[in-house]
């Protein structure tokens, strides 16, 4: 099984950046996923990764690191639209994935 | 436009009905899956299904069903519902299960089970 830990509740102001921590137990690892998720609307796919290192897409990049079990998602030059909840999720060596219960990022201009 | 929908939106039901929540996808998608939602325990996975004809149980299968006769469709049933599986419910789907398939949600089915 998996228990996946990440921080509840997250302030950060206009344009500035946060970092969304993520460890993880695994008895198997086979990736780890970020998703957005906006109030009352289904969550959306943000990032993947599988081997150690940082990868970047835009305002957003996500770092793993397997032997520590951790991973961050950076998000950068916050908008108000980033409001929203981040998932971490790890699938595992059944290729299904097991959800954090989310860290809920509020913006303020 | 391609994508994934779920039927109804919303259904307050009593408990001990039987309800069906529908799931379909037109991105000709392996692999299916159902989650619940509750507050303070993020999505959990219900059953799943890596390809047609066949379906598996995730982390609290308990109350419910699954069938996958198509590749499209993917249905949830409660037997007998009950208050706990008051939840929002999402399907998702996946190309494949590996390597950087990730899931596509569809918008959800919120259950309030009375």
């Amino acid at each position: 099984g998996q228990n996946i830990d990440q921080p509840t509740e997250m302030t950060a102001t206009e344009g500035a950046i946060v970092q969304i921590n993520c460890t993880y137990q695994t008895s198997g690892f086979n990736g780890l996923f970020w998703y957005q998720q906006h109030a009352g609307e289904a969550p959306t796919f943000l990032s993947y990764n599988v081997l150690d290192g940082l990868e970047e897409k835009g305002r957003f990049s996500s770092f793993l690191s397997r032997s520590k079990g951790y991973s961050y998602l950076l998000l950068k030059e916050l908008q108000m639209k980033d409001s929203a909840s981040y998932l971490c999720a790890v699938r595992d060596s059944d290729y299904k994935l097991s959800f954090g219960a989310g860290t809920t990022v509020t913006v303020r201009a | 436009i391609a994508g994934i929908t779920q039927a109804p939106t919303s259904q307050i039901l009593a408990a001990g009905r039987r309800m069906t929540l529908r799931c379909t996808q037109d991105m000709r998608h392996n692999a299916m899956y159902w989650y619940r939602q509750d507050l303070g325990l993020g999505l959990r996975l219900i059953h799943y299904s890596n390809t047609a004809g066949t379906t598996g149980k995730g982390e609290v299968p308990d109350g419910y069903s699954v069938s996958r006769a198509n590749t499209d469709d993917f249905p949830l049933t409660l037997a007998s519902a009950v208050p706990s599986q008051t939840s929002v419910y999402f399907c998702a789907s996946s190309e494949g299960t590996s390597g950087n398939n990730e899931q596509f949600f569809g918008p959800g089915t919120r259950l309030t089970v009375l």
